[in-house]
């Protein structure tokens, strides 16, 4: 099945600088690629999310990078805010698969 | 804006009891999930169920646990002998399409097996 590893489990930086969080997956045949935000106690909430037909996507301070031949996504965030301060999970699913594979999760801690 | 709910948001129960968690799912939505997420660990998929039958489920979800859809609007998850390390907060969620499409989340109900 798909395994979905995520770096770094923990990210700190200074208000206003950028945050990357990496992704790698197995299953070739994965094609969808959501980027989940959860604050403590809370449910999970969709930031963003590529599908395999596009290599970037972005929402104003938010932007999605996927290298399919790699088998890696990433999320960047620019001019990071305290309030970006959470976990992000990143997850993989393919066509006809609603089997949705989780990263283990990162800890962004933005840093007025 | 509509939103899937779960109930109960809290449960204790004795180890070996069976627990039911609810949810209601956005109205118009065709598919819906179960996922267990452990503190401080991964959202970890468990069932996904559409068209009154399972069309996933991963190696977690095995002979103690179900999901049933009793009525037009619940979307259930048993547990019948409930176990120490089945004590998680469990995400129920839905969409309209099924893959490849945005899944929204419930608030959770987080399980406590004691």
């Amino acid at each position: 099945g798909e395994n979905v590893e995520q770096h770094p489990s923990t990210l700190s930086v200074q208000e206003g600088d950028s945050a990357v969080i990496k992704c790698t997956y197995s299953d070739s045949a994965s094609n969808y690629f959501p980027w989940y935000k959860q604050e403590l106690g809370k449910r999970p909430q969709l930031i963003i999310d590529i599908r395999s037909n596009v290599g970037e996507k972005k929402d104003q301070r938010i932007a999605v990078t996927l290298n399919k031949t790699a088998k890696h996504f990433s999320l960047h965030i620019t001019e990071t805010q305290p309030e970006d301060s959470a976990v992000y999970f990143c997850a993989a699913s393919k066509r006809d698969n609603n089997d949705m594979r989780f990263g283990a999760g990162t800890r962004l801690t933005v840093k007025p | 804006e509509p939103e899937v709910t779960q109930t109960p948001s809290h449960q204790v129960t004795q180890m070996g009891q069976e627990v039911i968690l609810r949810c209601v799912p956005i109205s118009n939505h065709l598919y819906f999930y179960w996922y267990r997420q452990i503190l401080g660990q991964k959202v970890e998929f468990l069932v996904s169920f559409y068209n009154n039958e399972i069309s996933e489920k991963s190696e977690i979800f095995d002979d103690q646990f179900s999901v049933e859809r009793p009525d037009g609007s619940n979307f259930t998850l048993k547990i019948r002998s409930t176990k120490l390390e089945d004590s998680a907060m469990y995400f129920c969620a839905s969409n309209q399409q099924g893959d490849q499409e945005t899944q929204y989340f419930g608030p959770g109900t987080r399980l406590l097996v004691l």
